[in-house]
């Protein structure tokens, strides 16, 4: 069975210092990989999506970059955090060619202070 | 542009009685939209709920039903009875065709009453 992980589980950084989310899916080759941020009480957004290793597209700017260092890992961040960057961050997957439904993991809550 | 809208939450009924949660969407740029709702339940993770590819048919899962209607641009959530189970955050969400997009609404919270 497919498992993912994302890691820390919950955040407290200060505006302007780095950051790094990850996320790890295990059990699954070659899997389509995504990001999503949702801001308190907003709408869950779409960040970036990748279908192999090495790249990445963006969907929303919001000074935020994404990389896929393996085929089963995907990495969020930035050097400078903004305020605004606080919220929900979810990863998914879904299998190659994408005509499946997404898979989401647990999440990471960011508070930038 | 492609978006989805949905019912304001949060919204409260009692145990048995019917729900419907109003999704519509436009998709502008998606040739051929696919549609899902998606439930978060307490303490849980976002979870598919149901899914539909075709305008004109009905997916169904846990008892809920939606239906794909091109006409309308609509995508209503409708259970004939809900449980205190059923209390969770349901997200419907449009898709194109390879799906590496998905636009989501922004949730209902429903809480169901015993």
């Amino acid at each position: 069975a497919q498992t993912i992980h994302q890691w820390p589980v919950a955040e407290i950084k200060a505006v302007g210092s780095p950051l790094s989310l990850g996320c790890t899916i295990k059990g699954k080759s070659s899997p389509n990989l995504y990001w999503y941020w949702q801001a308190t009480g907003g709408t869950l957004q779409q960040l970036f999506y990748s279908i192999t290793v090495g790249q990445v597209e963006s969907v929303v700017q919001l000074n935020l970059s994404a990389s896929r260092p393996k085929d089963d890992q995907f990495i969020l961040s930035t050097e400078k955090l903004l305020l605004s960057h606080s919220g929900f961050y979810l990863c998914a997957w879904s299998p190659v060619g994408g005509a499946e439904e997404q898979y989401f993991g647990p999440g990471t809550r960011l508070t930038v202070l | 542009g492609d978006s989805v809208t949905q019912t304001e939450g949060p919204v409260t009924v009692s145990e048995s009685e019917s729900l419907i949660i109003n999704c519509t969407y436009s998709a502008t740029s998606i040739a051929y939209p696919n549609l899902f709702w998606y439930v978060r339940y307490p303490g849980e993770g976002l979870q598919l709920l149901l899914k539909v590819i075709t305008a004109g048919q009905k997916g169904s899962s846990r008892g809920f039903e939606a239906t794909y209607n091109k006409e309308t641009t609509s995508f209503h959530l409708q259970k004939a009875s809900v449980q205190e189970s059923d209390s969770a955050v349901y997200y419907c969400a449009l898709g194109g065709s390879n799906y590496n997009v998905l636009y989501f609404g922004s949730g209902t919270k429903l809480t169901v009453e015993p």
